[in-house]
């Protein structure tokens, strides 16, 4: 069965400065999508970047980068120039993108930026 | 832009009642999934549908049911609500194309605490 990691349960970073949340997985898949979600204090889920494994390109969006090692089955993010709206709980999901779309999340970083 | 709605955001039940917790999308998503969030333990999946009628267990079927009798509509039944089932419950859709169109979209969530 697919299963999704997240080691660190919180961390902090100081606003302006970069901070990299890591993800592992295990799936005997080929082929898959890898997802980062924000949720805020607000509660609403927000789908931050993807990475479809078949890509070896890293996906970046605009601060949000990730670190895809495809054979360490490794998904990490970093966070450039840390704002303090991006304080929130990061969730690092899996997908096999099958019919279903069955999405397995791991068990969240709760990041907190500081001033 | 897509959209989820929970019919509650904050909810109090009595141990042993019937509760039920509703999600609506506008997409036309074919797939439709809740989870169940606690702190620690992230996002579990309870149920999914990825047709009308059509349910598959998640990881924690135990004590829920569902109901989707149209495609816009999926439905959490908790048959006979109990104290350990206090929790956040998000409801998120998705397209059923699989492939790129992989990204879930969720639901405020619904804080459930039973007494």
């Amino acid at each position: 069965a697919q299963t999704v990691t997240q080691s660190q349960p919180e961390m902090s970073v100081q606003e302006a400065e970069t901070v990299t949340l890591s993800c592992t997985y295990d799936t005997s898949e080929n082929n898959y999508y890898l997802f980062w979600y924000k949720q805020p204090p607000s509660r609403q889920m927000i789908l931050v970047i993807r990475q479809e494994a078949y890509k070896q390109q890293n996906a970046t969006e605009n601060r949000f980068s990730v670190n895809f090692q495809k054979a360490a089955k490794s998904f990490s993010l970093k966070i450039s120039d840390s704002q303090l709206g991006d304080t929130a709980m990061y969730f690092c999901a899996y997908t096999d993108g099958g019919a279903t779309n069955k999405l397995i999340f791991g068990t969240g970083t709760l990041l907190a930026v500081q001033p | 832009d897509v959209k989820v709605t929970q019919s509650s955001r904050y909810l109090v039940k009595r141990t042993g009642e019937k509760v039920f917790l509703e999600c609506v999308q506008d997409m036309d998503h074919e797939n439709m999934f809740w989870y169940r969030q606690d702190p620690g333990l992230g996002l579990r999946l309870i149920y999914f549908s990825y047709d009308v009628k059509m349910k598959e267990k998640g990881d924690i079927p135990e004590g829920y049911s569902v109901s989707r009798e149209k495609k816009e509509r999926f439905s959490l039944i908790l048959e006979s609500a109990s104290t350990n089932q206090t929790s956040m419950y998000l409801c998120a859709s998705s397209p059923g194309q699989g492939g790129a169109n992989t990204e879930a979209f969720f639901g405020q969530g619904t804080r459930l605490t039973v007494v």
